[in-house]
């Protein structure tokens, strides 16, 4: 049973424009989204998190969309750089228990 | 400040051999984490310590993985024998944990593991 569904797998964008990640959950208990960020040969690194009591959430060029009624979040990358050229997870998890990841979006940003 | 610490980097190994993998937290990190991360998947959680307890250990299959955490530092993650399908990366992450629930998990950069 997959928890946190993701997509698009896979994403291009060309260099300015805003890159766009969705996720999907099930649980309605889970209560902490955050977002990680892995370069290859890298270990995630957590990029921006959001709890379920606000909609939006905003850090620099990366923003959190959360639409609880929905059970839907997503990423936007607004401006988006080669340097953002990277694998993006999804990820939710309730209380203390696990994180659990979605299966990750490759996305790739033209120069 | 050193991150987390992980090795090897890689490693590859036939079947049915034993292969061991080592990881040294964040200092002062007290929650660590194996993860298992497959080739265009999520990392998926392994084993959590608090310390030196296994406080999570349920999706470790445990016919033929271990892993101690000695002193609540370091911890090492085991797999004997190993098979073609435990090929993947392992990741080891740490996390200080305030007792807000809401702790960063710092990642490793994993051990490629691969099964021949």
């Amino acid at each position: 049973q997959q928890q946190v569904k993701q997509s698009p797998q896979s994403l291009i964008v060309q260099k300015g424009g805003i890159s766009i990640i969705n996720c999907a959950y099930e649980n309605t208990a889970f209560d902490y989204f955050p977002w990680y960020q892995q370069f290859p040969g890298k270990g995630p690194a957590l990029l921006i998190a959001i709890r379920p009591d606000v909609s939006e959430k905003k850090e620099g060029r990366f923003t959190i969309s959360f639409n609880k009624s929905a059970k839907q979040f997503s990423l936007h990358i607004m401006d988006s750089q080669p340097g953002d050229s990277a694998t993006y997870f999804c990820a939710a998890s309730k209380g203390d228990d696990k994180i659990i990841f979605g299966k990750g979006t490759r996305l790739h940003i033209l120069p | 400040e050193a991150g987390v610490v992980q090795s090897p980097r890689y490693k590859i190994i036939e079947k049915k051999q034993p292969v061991a993998f080592w990881c040294n937290p964040i200092s002062g990190h007290n929650t660590l984490y194996w993860y298992l991360q497959n080739l265009g998947q999520g990392p998926e959680l392994l084993i959590r310590y608090e310390n030196e307890e296994a406080v999570d250990d349920s999706q470790l299959p445990k016919d033929r993985f271990s892993a101690e955490r000695l002193k609540g530092v370091d911890s090492t993650l085991k797999i004997q024998p190993a098979e073609l399908g435990d090929s993947a990366v392992y990741l080891c992450a740490s996390s200080l944990s305030t007792g807000t629930g809401r702790n960063e998990q710092f990642f490793g950069p994993g051990t490629r593991l691969t099964v021949l």
